[in-house]
């Protein structure tokens, strides 16, 4: 149980294009899914809370209308990554909480690789 | 913004070993906390979890000790494996029901044959 799925798990872009990143709760509905970017031998900050049916809360920092969450049902959570730049190029992970069973524990997504050139 | 140039703690064991990896935490408002594992490449891996009114917590193979007085999180692993190698991550949450984790800087662990 408790599985979090992301696609794509790669995908490279040329600069100034979107991307989109799909997060997805397998097995479990979750009301709130996170989104975390990693830098190569860094730890995972925290970006955004997505809440299901409304908007996200975004971390100090982040640009909103750059980094675009949409979590449209109790599944699903989307990351667009708009007008793409190289220095976006990142490990983005989402996780997800079982929140409906009380729960506390965040299970994480394996992740996207973005690389945009 | 980040520093260039560091890398993670590394911790390197012979298989068959016990593993303590560290953790000092910032927040003393913080209630519950995590350790992740994280393979090359992949997510973190839930391992095992604790709140702020324990002090001890067992599970296969690892244990986690919780200090609230110096704000100090370890997590033990018995009998080391090669399969163990990967980037260890604590994680905590703030009491209040944010839910947001704030994660440790990782400690990478390299399990020797």
């Amino acid at each position: 149980g408790a599985v979090v799925s992301q696609h794509p798990s790669r995908v490279i872009c040329k600069s100034g294009t979107s991307v989109k990143i799909e997060c997805r709760s397998l097995d479990f509905q979750a009301t709130t899914m996170f989104w975390y970017r990693q830098f190569p031998k860094k730890s995972l900050m925290l970006m955004a809370t997505s809440n299901e049916g409304s908007k996200a809360t975004y971390e100090q920092g982040v640009e909103k209308d750059k980094f675009l969450i949409n979590h449209a049902s109790l599944t699903l959570s989307t990351l667009t990554v708009t007008s793409a730049h190289p220095e976006d190029s990142s490990f983005y992970i989402c996780s997800a909480r079982d929140s409906f069973r009380g729960k506390e524990t965040q299970y994480f997504g394996p992740g996207t690789r973005l690389l945009v050139l | 913004g980040e520093s260039v140039g560091l890398h993670l703690p590394t911790l390197s064991v012979q298989e068959g070993d016990n593993s303590i990896i560290n953790c000092a935490y910032s927040n003393s408002a913080s209630d519950y906390f995590i350790w992740y594992k994280q393979e090359s490449g992949k997510g973190p891996q839930f391992i095992i979890d604790i709140r702020s009114n324990m002090d001890k917590r067992q599970g296969q193979r690892v244990t986690v000790l919780l200090n609230k007085t110096v704000k100090h999180l370890s997590l033990q692993i018995a009998a080391t494996q090669p399969g163990d190698s990967a980037v260890y991550f604590c994680a905590e949450e703030a009491q209040g029901g944010s839910e947001k984790l704030v994660f440790g800087k990782g400690m990478k662990l390299t399990v020797n044959p």
